[in-house]
């Protein structure tokens, strides 16, 4: 079946400090892949999405790059804010679904201390 | 921008109430979407409507029943709360294009509904 896998919270890291959250999926065919953040006290929140292989999603600093051999789709950013608080969920949505259904990852709390 | 609305941020209700969730989406979406959302478990997909008048049964749908009778509207039903039902709850809506359309997939969600059921 389809699956997402992300690397458990909390991750904490100081501000400018370089960020990795790492994602890996299992699903059938090329299915477009997702990064949504959800900021406290706030719903969800798309941050950046790739629809191919080798695509790179970016957005305020942030980026994933869709690698369909190591079926992973890492978030990066090179220096993080405190403003980047926030708890980060990988998401794919399986070729051919109906709906657009999303399968979420169980998301990771990101702390950045100043 | 799309806008998500949930009726209320938070709600508190005892066991065997009857619980009506509401969502409402601007931007004429055909797809709307009910989540709930549990510390290490992510978002799980309760049902989703692709219409007016049409639902599907996600992930977890026992214990709740949705309801759609405009498009903009799309309502969460608890018939019997019960305490493992506390939860934040997540509305979203997407529109319907082809696949190829970069804007397909996805969601746009509310900012959740926070229950307790005591």
């Amino acid at each position: 079946g389809n699956s997402v896998t992300q690397m458990e919270g909390p991750v904490t890291l100081s501000e400018e400090a370089f960020l990795t959250i790492n994602c890996t999926y299992t699903a059938t065919g090329y299915p477009s892949l997702f990064w949504y953040v959800q900021y406290p006290g706030e719903g969800l929140q798309l941050l950046l999405k790739a629809t191919k292989a080798d695509d790179k999603g970016s957005n305020k600093g942030f980026e994933a790059t869709y690698r369909k051999e190591t079926t992973s789709f890492h978030l990066e950013k090179g220096s993080v804010q405190v403003s980047d608080s926030a708890v980060y969920f990988c998401a794919l949505s399986p070729l051919g679904s109906s709906a657009s259904k999303i399968i979420f990852g169980s998301g990771t709390r990101l702390s950045i201390r100043p | 921008d799309v806008k998500v609305t949930q009726s209320s941020r938070y709600l508190v209700k005892r066991t065997g109430e009857k619980v009506f969730l509401e969502c409402v989406q601007d931007m004429d979406h055909e797809n709307m979407f009910w989540y709930r959302q549990d510390p290490g478990l992510g978002l799980r997909l309760i049902y989703f409507s692709y219409d007016v008048k049409m639902k599907e049964k996600g992930d977890i749908p026992e214990g709740y029943s949705v309801s759609r009778e405009k498009k903009e509207r799309f309502s969460l039903i608890l018939e019997s709360a019960s305490t493992n039902q506390t939860s934040m709850y997540l509305c979203a809506s997407s529109l319907s294009l082809p696949r190829t359309s970069p804007s397909t997939d996805t969601q746009y969600f509310g900012p959740g509904t926070r229950l307790t059921v005591l």
